[in-house]
């Protein structure tokens, strides 16, 4: 049973575009980390959110956690190559913070 | 550049070997974790030390043994590996106190079994 189920799990674009990918879950989470890793690197903290209806910016990046905290999304404006990559959320629950309940995650490629 | 520093970055090993993969934090984290990633999914937790303490293990085969020789190191050796065993394997660090999930991952060291 995937708990946190993350969408599109492909996406190919074009430089220049706007894409947005979703995490969602009927879970509550006390807080949802994105990550982007590159091939054959570890995956980087992007943010976390913890409070709902949160919106964090990231220069060009925006997410936002669902008021109910049981959903987040990634927004890019203006994807560049240098966006690819693999987009991984992952949401922590309340005095288990240790196991975090990881998304599919996004293979997203920007074409030049 | 990462503070969480991984070695070796790549490793082949046969059926009968015996190796370790080392990893070294500096961030004063006090919790550190094994994860094992298959490519295109998400990592998939292995082990966590909490104060030099095993406080979880995925019901990782004991072909895997790991240690916390002290709270900035994590060593995962490895005996007698599969070769489903192949993979990219990740160190994590967190804080241990008010830690809202996150981790500090380091690059991984991509193990080949042969």
């Amino acid at each position: 049973t995937q708990l946190l189920e993350q969408s599109p799990q492909f996406l190919s674009i074009q430089e220049g575009e706007n894409l947005t990918v979703y995490c969602n879950s009927s879970s509550v989470f006390s807080s949802l980390q994105w990550y982007r890793q590159e091939p054959g690197e570890g995956p980087v903290l992007l943010v976390t959110v913890v409070t709902g209806g949160e919106v964090k910016k990231l220069k060009r990046l925006t997410f936002q956690f669902g008021d109910a905290r049981k959903d987040s999304s990634l927004h890019i404006t203006a994807a560049q190559p240098g966006d690819t990559g693999l987009y991984l959320c992952a949401g922590a629950r309340a005095g288990n913070n240790r196991k975090l309940i990881w998304g599919l995650g996004t293979s997203l490629a920007v074409n030049p | 550049d990462t503070e969480v520093t991984q070695t070796p970055k790549h490793l082949v090993m046969g059926m009968t070997n015996k190796k370790s993969l080392k990893c070294e934090q500096h961030m004063g984290h006090r919790a550190m974790y094994w994860y094992k990633q298959k490519a295109k999914k998400p990592p998939e937790l292995m082990f966590v030390y909490s104060y030099e303490k095993l406080s979880i293990n995925e019901s990782v085969p004991s072909r895997f043994s790991p240690e916390c020789p002290n709270s900035s190191l994590l060593n995962l050796h490895l005996h007698a590996l599969q070769p489903e065993d192949s993979a990219l394997y990740l160190c994590a660090s967190s804080q241990e106190t008010g830690n809202t999930g996150e981790l500090f991952f380091g690059e991984g060291s991509r193990l080949t079994v042969l």
